[in-house]
C-alpha cells in the first residue's frame, strides 16, 4: 500500500522567512513518482514538481527547493524568502509506475500562511 | 486554451436527488481522475479512466458511477446523492504517460441538503 504522510497540518511564517514543508511517503515500488502541487485560496490546483524515484538531485527554481532523499523516504519543500502569495494549501502525492496500480496518492496538505 | 473543464461550478442538491458532473479535457489525454476534496483534507480518487471505454474504481467509489464513451469527456453520476457527498469534485487527465502531471480543472463545489 503506499501512504504520503504530511505531518505539519498548518504553518505560519512572517513574510521573508524561510519555510520547509515536511512530506514522508511509503511505496514497496522501486520506481515510483513524487509531486507536489499547490491549491491556493482561489481553490485550484497547481503543479509544481515531479522527481522520479532513480533521480535523487536536489533541484531549486527560484526561491522554490525540493530535496529528496530516499534513504528517509523524504520528499521535503523549501520556501527561500516567503511571500504573502505563497500562501496556499500545499499537497505531496506518490505515483506508482505499477501496471494497473497508476493512482496517485495525496497527503492531507499542509496550510500555509504567510504573515505580511 | 481550455486544459480540462468542469461543469458546474457550484451546485446544492436536496438529499436523493441525481446529477451528472460534467468533465472535458481538450488535450487528447488518455487517463483521466475525478478526485473529491472534503473540507481540510486531502484529494480521494473516486474513479479513473486509462482510456475510452475503460473505467476503474478509486479509493471512495461507493455511490458514484463513471463512464468514458469518448476521449474527451469523463462525467461522474451521482445517483441518490447523499450529505456525505458534500465535496468540491476535481477532475484530472493525464497525457500519454502515466507519470506525467495531472492537468486539473477548477473543481466542482457540491452541497447536499
Amino acid at each position: 500500500a503506499q501512504k504520503v504522510t504530511q505531518a505539519q497540518t498548518e504553518i505560519s511564517v512572517v513574510e521573508k522567512e524561510d519555510v520547509t514543508l515536511d512530506c514522508v511517503y511509503e511505496t514497496r515500488d522501486t520506481t515510483y513518482y513524487l509531486f507536489w502541487y499547490k491549491q491556493p485560496p482561489s481553490g485550484e490546483l497547481v503543479f509544481l514538481i515531479r522527481r522520479n524515484s532513480f533521480d535523487e538531485q536536489n533541484e531549486i527554481s527560484g526561491r522554490y527547493s525540493w530535496n529528496f532523499q530516499k534513504s528517509t523516504s523524504s520528499f521535503n519543500f523549501t520556501i527561500t524568502a516567503s511571500q504573502v502569495v505563497d500562501s496556499a494549501v500545499y499537497f505531496c502525492a506518490l505515483l506508482s509506475s505499477n501496471f494497473g496500480n497508476e493512482k496517485l496518492t495525496f497527503g492531507t496538505g499542509t496550510r500555509l500562511t504567510i504573515i505580511p | 486554451n481550455a486544459g480540462v473543464t468542469q461543469t458546474p461550478k457550484f451546485r446544492i442538491l436536496k438529499i436523493g436527488q441525481s446529477m451528472t458532473l460534467q468533465c472535458a479535457q481538450d488535450m487528447n489525454h488518455n487517463y483521466m481522475y475525478w478526485y473529491r476534496q472534503d473540507p481540510g483534507m486531502g484529494l480521494k480518487l473516486i474513479y479513473y479512466s486509462v482510456g475510452a471505454g475503460i473505467t476503474d474504481k478509486g479509493e471512495v467509489p461507493n455511490g458514484y458511477n463513471v463512464s468514458r464513451s469518448t476521449t474527451e469527456d469523463f462525467p461522474l453520476r451521482l445517483e441518490l446523492a447523499a450529505p456525505s457527498q458534500t465535496s468540491v469534485y476535481f477532475c484530472a487527465s493525464t497525457g500519454t504517460k502515466i507519470n506525467q502531471p495531472q492537468h486539473f480543472g477548477d473543481g466542482t463545489r457540491l452541497s447536499i441538503l
